[in-house]
């Protein structure tokens, strides 16, 4: 069980604008602006999509955004786009002596 | 473009120690600019941050693992290292190193901006 809960799987047609959740706790999310996104193809490098919350590092698409409310983080996708069917994982800083804690990755589908 | 490569033993027995090395191309582990860090994923179980080291060879380890880890960074090799000592199943992992994104204020890194693409790790008897 990972510490930052995401859902399994999120689907979507494209075009369409999907949502992932990360839910954590008064003593990581919801604590601090400290959010990170990445996107995973298995076998590959994870790529940072999102930083601070709702940042993106260069180059990242403008189609990409992140949010928190209270203990929970979102990454949206708007105008999907089959190149983004992946694996997404959210993490987290922590209060906690751990420091950083991860989500257990949502595998977003593109119908 | 930075590139990170993790090379590792593959299969071990337990009780060994993991010795798992990053070879950094495209830039210099040595800088003063960025953390490099090591991140691990059990098959089936989420991302485990392991730890990360500075150039000049500060360090900061998980509770959980601390005592069983060594973080090295080798200048004239463009590399920084990772050694895990008795090794159990439990440590069957694929294994990232990465990159932080930016400097970390007291060795606390929030994001990494680059990453390699993982090992394997298995322990088994």
């Amino acid at each position: 069980q990972s510490a930052l809960t995401q859902p399994a799987s999120v689907s979507g047609s494209p075009g369409q604008s999907i949502t992932i959740s990360c839910t954590g706790t008064s003593g990581d999310i919801g604590a601090y602006n400290y959010v990170s996104w990445y996107l995973h193809h298995p076998g590959k490098a994870p790529k940072l999509m999102i930083y601070d919350v709702s940042n993106r590092p260069s180059g990242i698409s403008n189609r990409f955004s992140g949010s928190k409310s209270g203990n929970t983080a979102s990454l949206t996708i708007s105008g999907l786009q089959a190149e983004d069917e992946a694996d997404y994982f959210c993490s987290s800083y922590t209060s906690s002596a751990t420091l950083l804690l991860f989500g257990g990755g949502t595998k977003v589908t593109v119908l | 473009q930075l590139q990170l490569q993790e090379s590792g033993p593959g299969l071990m027995k337990p009780s060994e120690t993991l010795s798992l090395t990053c070879t950094v191309s495209g830039g210099s582990v040595y800088t003063s600019a960025h953390y490099w860090g090591w991140i691990r994923q059990p098959p089936g179980k989420g991302l485990e941050w392991i730890g990360t080291i500075y150039y000049a060879g500060t360090t900061h380890y998980n509770p959980s693992l601390k005592s069983r880890i060594t973080m090295s960074v080798d200048r004239s090799k463009n590399q920084f290292s990772l050694e895990l000592s008795s090794v159990t199943a439990a440590d069957t992992a694929v294994y990232y190193c990465a990159r932080s994104l930016g400097y970390c204020s007291g060795g606390t890194c929030y994001s990494y901006d680059y990453w390699g693409q993982g090992t394997l790790v298995t322990v088994s008897s």
